[in-house]
């Protein structure tokens, strides 16, 4: 069976600091996705990372993937309250299956 | 374009009662994933439909069940309905190809009592 593991699960921090969330896999996947949730909606593909030491920026977000492609990092600068949600990452497995970590909430306080 | 539409949005059903939840893909799109969503778990999948065939299937009990029909839409069934079947169910649509993109519907939420 092929898992995820996701940390921290929480963080609460103030506007204007950074943070790292990291997800872990047993094993490899074809690539790996992350995924942002807000309430009351389904999640939303922020990036895919595919090569193993590929980096890749959204504005403010930046997305690791290790050289082993087993592991991935999300690093946010200066976070804001609209950075709040739900952060999933997820591995992609035959054509279109997703298996997805159990997410790190994310609250950003003003 | 028009997004993932599922219907319902919100569910209340009683243990032993079956239910069925529709996804409407965006157009175009051929292949419908559902998952599974809860607050224990996280969300899981269950199974995934292209082209009107299961192409592949998650680890859940034979009381989930889904078909898709020729226009792509898709339906999930739960028969027996148990207080754990209680989550939101979410269905995602893409190309179908490998490593395209899937776009999820806002979930029908499923309370069992």
């Amino acid at each position: 069976t092929q898992l995820l593991e996701q940390s921290p699960q929480f963080l609460s921090i103030q506007e204007g600091e950074n943070l790292t969330v990291y997800c872990n896999s047993s094993s490899v996947f074809s690539s790996l996705q992350w995924y942002r949730q807000e309430p009351g909606e389904g999640p939303v593909l922020l990036v895919t990372v595919v090569t193993g030491g590929e980096v890749k920026k959204l504005k403010r977000l930046t997305f690791q993937f290790g050289d082993a492609r087993k592991d991935s990092s999300l690093h946010i600068t200066a976070a804001q309250p609209g950075d709040t949600g739900l952060y999933l990452c997820a591995g992609v497995s035959g054509y279109s299956t997703l298996t997805f970590g159990k997410g790190t909430m994310l609250l950003v306080s003003p | 374009k028009a997004g993932v539409t599922q219907t319902p949005r919100y569910l209340i059903k009683t243990r032993g009662q079956q239910v069925t939840l529709s996804c409407s893909p965006i157009s175009g799109h051929r292949s419908v994933s559902w998952y599974q969503q809860t607050p224990g778990q996280g969300l899981q999948f269950l199974f995934e439909y292209f082209s009107e065939t299961q192409r592949n299937k998650g680890n859940f009990p034979g009381r989930f069940s889904g078909r898709q029909f020729s226009n792509s839409r898709s339906e999930m069934n739960v028969s027996t309905l148990e207080l754990g079947d209680s989550a939101l169910y979410l269905c995602a649509s893409s190309l179908g190809k490998a490593n395209t993109e899937a776009f999820f519907g806002q979930g029908t939420r499923l309370t069992v009592v």
